[in-house]
């Protein structure tokens, strides 16, 4: 079946870039999201880009689409403590049919 | 204040047990939706209802049934519980039910069935 994966750890240092990957296989995502997912809390929803953009920018956050390698990133510029957290990759097609990843732990030294 | 609540946060029953689990959202959205978290972290929807409507009804045994008494609320029960049924279950509401909405999730509710 159609598949989402990204990697489940990443150690940055506080201040470095941190680079969340990601990669989908269902080739009619038309909606690829990133969602933050802090201890205890809910999902919250970071960032969407839509299938025909390749790149979208919102302050600290970077998103890049590689839409014939099926491959999404997430870009965290000066990542700081409180973005430790666990990071969900998503796509669908209809918007509310979403499939998520297994979800990347970051975890950000001081 | 919380956006989206549901209840219990954790849900123990021995199996043929029925069982509900509450969903509240106070953000005054239109759209509420129920999603099942499988053992690969995957959320895969349940249902979603818009305006107290019934909109979407993915391939859910007819032991699950959702109940929405007004738009704030999308309650899910749950009959002769099974020992698949064990996963987190989470609750989430949009404004509306475009294909661009944003979604915003509760915290999930952990069911285990023994």
């Amino acid at each position: 079946g159609e598949d989402v994966e990204q990697s489940l750890f990443l150690s940055v240092r506080e201040g470095d870039s941190s680079v969340i990957n990601c990669t989908y296989t269902d080739s009619s995502s038309t909606y690829l999201y990133w969602y933050k997912q802090e201890p205890g809390a809910g999902l919250q929803l970071l960032t969407y880009i839509f299938s025909n953009m390749d790149m979208k920018q919102d302050q600290r956050l970077t998103v890049l689409l590689n839409k014939k390698d099926k491959h999404l990133s997430l870009r965290i510029a000066d990542t700081q403590t409180g973005d430790s957290a666990i990071y969900f990759c998503a796509e669908s097609i209809r918007g509310d049919d979403m499939r998520f990843g297994a979800g990347t732990r970051l975890t950000v030294k001081p | 204040d919380t956006a989206v609540s549901q209840t219990p946060k954790y849900l123990v029953t021995q199996m043929g047990n029925d069982k509900s689990i509450k969903c509240e959202q106070n953000l005054g959205h239109d759209t509420m939706y129920w999603y099942k978290q499988d053992s690969k972290k995957f959320l895969k929807i349940m249902f979603s209802y818009n305006n107290k409507e019934l909109i979407i009804n993915e391939t859910v045994p007819n032991r699950f049934s959702p109940k929405s008494p007004d738009k704030a609320h999308l309650n899910l029960h749950i009959n002769s519980l099974e020992l698949g049924d064990s996963a987190v279950y989470f609750c989430a509401s949009s404004q509306d039910s475009g294909v661009n909405e944003k979604l915003f999730f509760g915290s999930g509710t952990q069911l285990s069935v023994l």
